[in-house]
């Protein structure tokens, strides 16, 4: 079945750094790939659909310029983090649409400090 | 290992019906159910959230129970509207930062 790799799984750093989250499509190609992130007791929350070759549209109240994506090819799609708080200490998982239902990638687990 | 189904596959009703959206889990063990909805082309949004210490959740016209002990979980919907049709998923989480386990989603149609 298609496989989503998402790295690292989990991660710390220190305030005011930034940190890249990669997304992979194993074996099949993604035109889209979604972001998403959940705080601890909440739900998933979607942050903004990735598209391979155009900008990525982000959902209300996903500052774009702290949340930067990068979907350069039909099997990567990158989140950075810039200039990280205590507060973005989340859990991100990316997804991709596959046929009628959605492949998730393992999560990163970040944490600021 | 997890597994969550969902009944009916598919639902068409006329507009103003009353529905229920089922849902069931092999593994009580779970840390929250969520149900979302999915709209063709676009990501998953989040309805509703239920803790695992929780019974049920309210958001507008929707409700969601859980039954830890018997593996359930509903999604009530009143007074349906035709902004309504989508895919329903529910999804149950077995700890905090675990990966969701999807069941494959009701299609729900309501007709005007």
């Amino acid at each position: 079945g298609a496989v989503v790799s998402q790295h690292p799984s989990w991660v710390i750093c220190k305030s005011g750094t930034s940190v890249k989250i990669e997304c992979r499509s194993l074996d099949f190609q993604a035109t889209t790939m979604f972001w998403y992130r959940q705080f601890p007791k909440q739900s998933l929350m979607l942050m903004a659909t990735s598209n391979e070759g155009s900008k990525a549209t982000y959902e209300q109240g996903v500052e774009k310029d702290k949340f930067l994506i990068n979907h350069a090819s039909l099997t990567l799609s990158t989140l950075t983090v810039t200039s990280a708080h205590p507060e973005d200490s989340s859990f991100y998982i990316c997804s991709v649409r596959v046929g009628a239902g959605y492949t998730f990638g393992s999560g990163t687990r970040l944490t600021v400090v | 290992k997890q597994e969550v189904t969902q009944i009916p596959a598919a639902l068409s009703v006329p507009e103003g019906e009353n529905l229920v959206l089922n849902c069931s889990f092999t593994d009580s063990a779970i840390y929250n159910l969520q149900w979302f909805r999915q709209d063709p082309g676009k990501g998953l949004t989040s309805l509703l959230l239920i803790q695992s210490s929780q019974r049920e959740q309210t958001s507008g016209r929707l409700n969601a129970s859980l039954d830890k002990s018997s593996g359930r979980s509903t999604l009530y919907i009143a007074a349906s509207q035709p902004g309504d049709s989508a895919t329903y998923l529910c999804a149950a989480q077995g700890n905090y930062g675990q990966n969701f386990v999807f069941g494959p989603g009701t299609r729900l149609s309501v007709l005007p």
